[in-house]
Order: C-alpha cells, then structure tokens, then sequence
C-alpha cells in the first residue's frame, strides 16, 4: 500500500495563477482532510470530506475548494493564489473505526510558495 | 469552539533526563490523539486514547487521557536525541471527523 499520497511536492506560483494538489488514498478510507501548516504553527484544517461526493468546510477554507468525485481522491483547488497561501499543505485521511475513532493518515505534504 | 492548548510550546532536554509535555482542551471529549513530526517531513500517529484513564506507551514515550480535568499528558522517559521531533495532540471535537490540533511542541534532545 502506498498509504496517502500528494501531487506536486513542491509547486511554486505566481500571484493570481491558480492549481490544483491532488491527495490520494489507497486504504478505503471514507474521510479525507486538507490541512495548511505554517512555519511554527501547528495545522490548520482548511476543507474536509466525510464520503465521496461530500465536502464541508473546515477553519480556513477562504481562497479554496475541493472536490471529492471519487473516494480515493480528494483535490484542492486554489483559484487565485494569494502570497498569504504560501505554505505546507497536507492531505490526510482516516477510517471510523468500531468506536468511531478518527486516527489520521498524513501524506507526505506539498510545498507551495506564492511569490 | 473547541480549543487544545499544549504546553511547553518549545522544550530542550538533556539525554536522559525526564519530562511531561501537556495538552488540555475546552470542551468534553473522550478522543484524544497524540501525533509525531520529524523536521520537514509528514505527521505519523502515536498513540489513540478513548477513554477517561486510557494509557498508552511505547518505549520512552507514555501518553494518558483524563477526560474529567480535560487533560492528556505525554510523558518522557529517560530522553534519547531520536525523540527530537514536535508532538501533536489532537481532539475529537462534536462534529463527527473533525479534530482540533494543538499548536505542537517541539522537543529537542541535547547530549
């Protein structure tokens, strides 16, 4: 199993220019997070998505969206990147186990510098 | 809103010595996790607690869950430069699938 992946590692951008990182799941998991980590900062849930087709919105989901058309896959999208967005991004994903718990599977991160 | 608090935020420890790190939280829960990052690198899971008086260890690292003072402590034991990493502790909050993550607490292991 590859567990939880990302696409790109690293991606820088322009002011204004916009991507998307792709975060997949090998482990049939139903749950799937996008957090933002900034340098000393702990994480910051910015969208999350309890099954396919579902998205909500987490702490900071300003200047982002997301989809989830397959269960695997779980996208972020920034539309009109913003140097504010520099930052960490990691996906993660996790399975309610019998008693509901929500251990967390982090890929390994994207990089993203908005200059 | 749920909030989780960690304390230190920064610890630096000789080899060998011992301490506690701790992680309390606002709001009523019975979930609690503690999370590993090494510098630069990804979050891995150490330890689940689920309920009031859960304990955890692995090696020199012991995590317990007392739900009623809203407290989980991560204790270290005789410390080894290889713990050097920030600890995370996340909470379970009400809506079902979301956790609050602490700000962390980076730990480093001086000989």
């Amino acid at each position: 199993n590859a567990g939880v992946t990302q696409t790109p590692k690293f991606r820088v951008l322009k002011t204004g220019q916009s991507m998307t990182l792709l975060c997949a799941q090998d482990m049939n998991h139903e749950y799937m997070y996008w957090y933002r980590q900034d340098p000393g900062m702990g994480l910051r849930l910015i969208h999350y998505s309890v099954g396919e087709g579902t998205t909500a919105k987490g702490e900071v989901p300003d200047g982002y969206n997301v989809s989830r058309l397959k269960k695997q896959n779980f996208l972020l999208g920034l539309e009109s990147a913003a140097p504010s967005q520099t930052s960490v991004y990691f996906c993660a994903s996790s399975l309610p186990l019998l008693r509901g718990t929500y251990e967390q599977y982090f890929g390994p991160g994207t990089r993203l510098t908005v200059t | 809103e749920l909030k989780v608090e960690q304390n230190p935020l920064f610890l630096s420890m000789q080899e060998g010595k011992n301490y506690t790190i701790y992680c309390n939280y606002s709001t009523t829960s019975d979930r609690l996790y503690w999370y590993r990052q090494d510098p630069g690198k990804s979050l891995e899971s150490l330890f689940v607690l689920l309920s009031n008086g859960a304990v955890k260890q692995e090696g020199r690292l012991m995590a317990s869950l007392d739900t009623k003072a809203r407290l989980s402590t991560l204790h270290i034991t005789a410390a080894v430069h290889d713990l050097s990493a920030t600890y995370f502790c996340a909470v379970d909050g009400t809506n079902a699938g979301k956790s609050t993550f602490g700000d962390g607490t980076t730990l480093t292991v001086k000989p």
